[in-house]
């Protein structure tokens, strides 16, 4: 199976902060990457696709990087309501596996 | 709109069996796959495997092979998720997401998900 680790697992913001989530693959993916955003009690959310795509409806301070073992998730400009776990998760090989998780919280 | 709806929470005792429903409307059922994920609580998402309501094909993760059969009715385009041999730390919310995509691998519209409580 392919190992997903997220770094930070979890970090503290100011709104307006510019953050910046990586996860690794323990092998090449390819751009088989995506980004989940949960908030406490609710369903994951798709916020990015194919490492970079933006998934319709989520707002463009989000944007994804990377290929092969190496992504990046960034948010320009840290909102209230995006405080919330974040997830990468690969679609290369079956079990499409999940990150750990990165919690992002207010400072 | 697309929605999934998922059928509701259950209580059930060690060596059950569960099975879970996931009615698909507004998009054509058999034209993505069906996934199913589940969470741990206060845990993180894991993969468990996912249907082809078209052809019925699957794909399971290693470690549900043998105890988990995901099956689907596409008269009333719902997917189903049944898991045997239940252990407390079967203990979970269970997911299950439309797989949209090139490759209908990404996870674009979730259902609500079911809460499975395993105890004695």
């Amino acid at each position: 199976d392919i190992q997903m680790t997220q770094s930070p697992s979890s970090l503290s913001a100011f709104v307006r902060d510019k953050i910046i989530i990586t996860c690794r693959a323990s092998q090449s993916i390819s751009r088989s990457l995506n980004w989940f955003q949960q908030k406490p009690g609710k369903v994951p959310k798709l916020l990015i696709y194919a490492a970079s795509s933006l998934q319709s409806g989520v707002p463009a301070r989000f944007s994804g990087s990377g290929s092969g073992t190496d992504f990046t998730l960034i948010i320009s400009s840290l909102q209230p309501e995006d405080f919330a776990t974040y997830y990468c998760q690969q679609s290369y090989n079956i079990p499409f596996t999940f990150g750990p998780g990165t919690t992002v919280d207010i400072k | 709109q697309v929605q999934l709806v998922q059928s509701g929470a259950e209580v059930k005792k060690p060596g059950a069996s569960v099975k879970v429903s996931c009615k698909a409307s507004g998009y054509t059922f058999t034209a993505f796959y069906i996934h199913w994920v589940l969470q741990a609580p206060g845990q993180g998402l894991e993969w468990m495997g996912r249907i082809n309501p078209n052809s019925g094909s699957r794909n399971y993760a290693q470690r549900f092979q043998g105890r988990v059969t995901m099956t689907r009715d596409t008269s009333i385009s719902t997917a189903y998720l049944e898991l045997s041999g239940l252990r407390s730390d079967d203990t979970v919310v269970y997911y299950c997401a439309r797989g949209a995509g090139t490759t209908g691998s990404d996870l674009d519209y979730w259902g609500q998900g079911t809460l499975i409580t395993v105890s004695s």
